[in-house]
């Protein structure tokens, strides 16, 4: 089945302490994209990659890390989260970005900074 | 700076009826793409429907279509024949030839039976 798969679905974790989201898609697109969604202010991309070793900063960038290794795989790294990363993330794909082609999620990542 | 706004937090249309949700944005670029999104309770986020800026035509999905009026920077969304399915928030979306996309904050479908 054709899917971008997300890891944790939730996670609940305290402030400093590393973390990694993995992000991954079966159906060999070229662009992926993580977004973080707040209660009142909608969906805000934070990084998005058009191919492989390609990455580029969306709205939102600060205190996020992304690497694109492999064309299926673009995990995101807090490296010392805070208390404001607490938020709903969504993972993205697209064959060859979204102007072209549909864009489809993830199920999204709860994740509670403590 | 691009800007996506939605000004309808919240809205709510008989099961059958017609309803128009709003969208303006702002952007310097000539070229662009216009995107209405829907996530229904189950978070998941779909596409509902896309325009390229350089098409006069408005896309149509079914029961979905859109009002793209390029001079004014709008870009509403019309749902026909509303179902209890379409209950869920729809975000607007615009993106330029950078490929970074910027949502609006958002409006929440309620149907009523």
């Amino acid at each position: 089945e054709a899917q971008v798969t997300q890891n944790p679905r939730y996670l609940i974790t305290v402030t400093g302490k590393k973390l990694t989201v993995t992000c991954s898609q079966n159906m060999n697109h070229e662009y992926m994209s993580w977004y973080r969604q707040d209660p009142g202010l909608g969906l805000r991309q934070i990084y998005y990659s058009m191919n492989v070793e390609v990455t580029d900063k969306g709205d939102v960038p600060e205190g996020y890390k992304v690497s694109r290794k492999e064309k299926r795989n673009f995990p995101l790294i807090l490296e010392s989260p805070s208390p404001n990363q607490t938020s709903l993330y969504f993972c993205a794909s697209s064959l060859g970005g979204p102007r072209t082609d549909t864009q489809y999620f993830g199920p999204g990542t709860r994740l509670t900074v403590l | 700076a691009q800007t996506v706004t939605q000004s309808q937090p919240e809205m709510s249309v008989q099961e059958a009826e017609t309803v128009t949700l709003s969208c303006t944005y702002d952007t310097s670029e000539s070229d662009y793409y216009l995107f209405w999104y829907k996530q229904p309770p189950s978070r998941q986020m779909i596409l509902v429907i896309r325009q390229e800026a350089y098409k006069q035509q408005n896309a149509t999905e079914n029961r979905f279509s859109v009002n793209f009026q390029k001079a004014a920077k709008s870009f509403s969304l019309k749902i026909s024949d509303s179902q209890l399915g379409d209950a869920a928030m729809y975000f607007c979306a615009l993106m330029n030839r950078d490929d970074k996309i910027i949502f609006g904050k958002g409006t929440r479908l309620h149907i009523l039976p």
